[in-house]
């Protein structure tokens, strides 16, 4: 199995603030890599597919970037909808999620 | 627009089988791929099986799993034999889309193991 670690597991943020959630493969896995937000008592939306391509409907301050083994969700300006759980994917072969991120209120 | 929404028991005992409908609107089955993934209470996301020309299993679970598409009822269903309380969580399913994601999803059903 692909190993995918997520980290931070949990972060506190202010409304306008950056964010970065990093997930790291444990083998090289190109750019078969999506982002999920999860809300709770809701199943996970994509936010990120492909790495870099942000789904359709899905805010510009959502983009994601990285390749091989290190890739990097980034929210520009975190807005109060954002407050959710993320999960990074691997699509290279049999899927494997990251453990989540928790982003809280500050 | 698609719609994916499970169906099933809520409670199944120890030992027994679990059996899980998703049933598709929106689209024909037969023109996509599909996976099935669960999350226990409180924890991540884990992929159970998916279909994308052919049938891949989480090898953790692949010797109780089975996972199968009936395309005149524009179902696929999930089996997953011999179950344990370790088998309770919320199981959903989702199509395979752009680069493998999984969108969209249905809203998810709870299945709790107990006597």
């Amino acid at each position: 199995d692909i190993q995918m670690t997520q980290s931070p597991s949990s972060l506190s943020a202010s409304v306008g603030d950056r964010v970065t959630i990093t997930c790291r493969a444990s083998q090289d896995i190109d750019t078969y890599l999506n982002w999920y937000q999860q809300k709770p008592g809701k199943a996970p939306k994509v936010l990120i597919y492909g790495a870099t391509s942000l789904q359709s409907g899905v805010p510009s301050r959502f983009s994601g970037s990285g390749s091989g083994t290190d890739f990097t969700l980034t929210i520009s300006s975190l807005q109060p909808e954002d407050f959710a759980t993320y999960y990074c994917q691997q699509s290279y072969n049999i899927f494997t999620f990251g453990g989540g991120t928790k982003v809280e209120i500050k | 627009q698609i719609q994916l929404q499970e169906s099933g028991p809520g409670l199944v005992k120890p030992s027994e089988t679990l059996s899980l409908t998703c049933t598709v609107s929106g689209a024909s089955i037969k023109n996509y791929y599909w996976s099935w993934l669960r999350q226990p209470p409180g924890k991540g996301l884990e992929v159970i099986g998916y279909y994308t020309g052919g049938t891949h299993y989480n090898p953790s679970l692949k010797s109780r799993v089975t996972v199968s598409m009936d395309t005149s009822k524009n179902q696929f269903s999930l089996r997953l034999n011999s179950v344990t309380a370790a088998d309770t969580a919320v199981y959903y399913c989702a199509r395979v889309w752009a680069s493998h994601s999984l969108d969209p999803w249905g809203q998810g059903t709870l299945v709790t193991v107990s006597s």
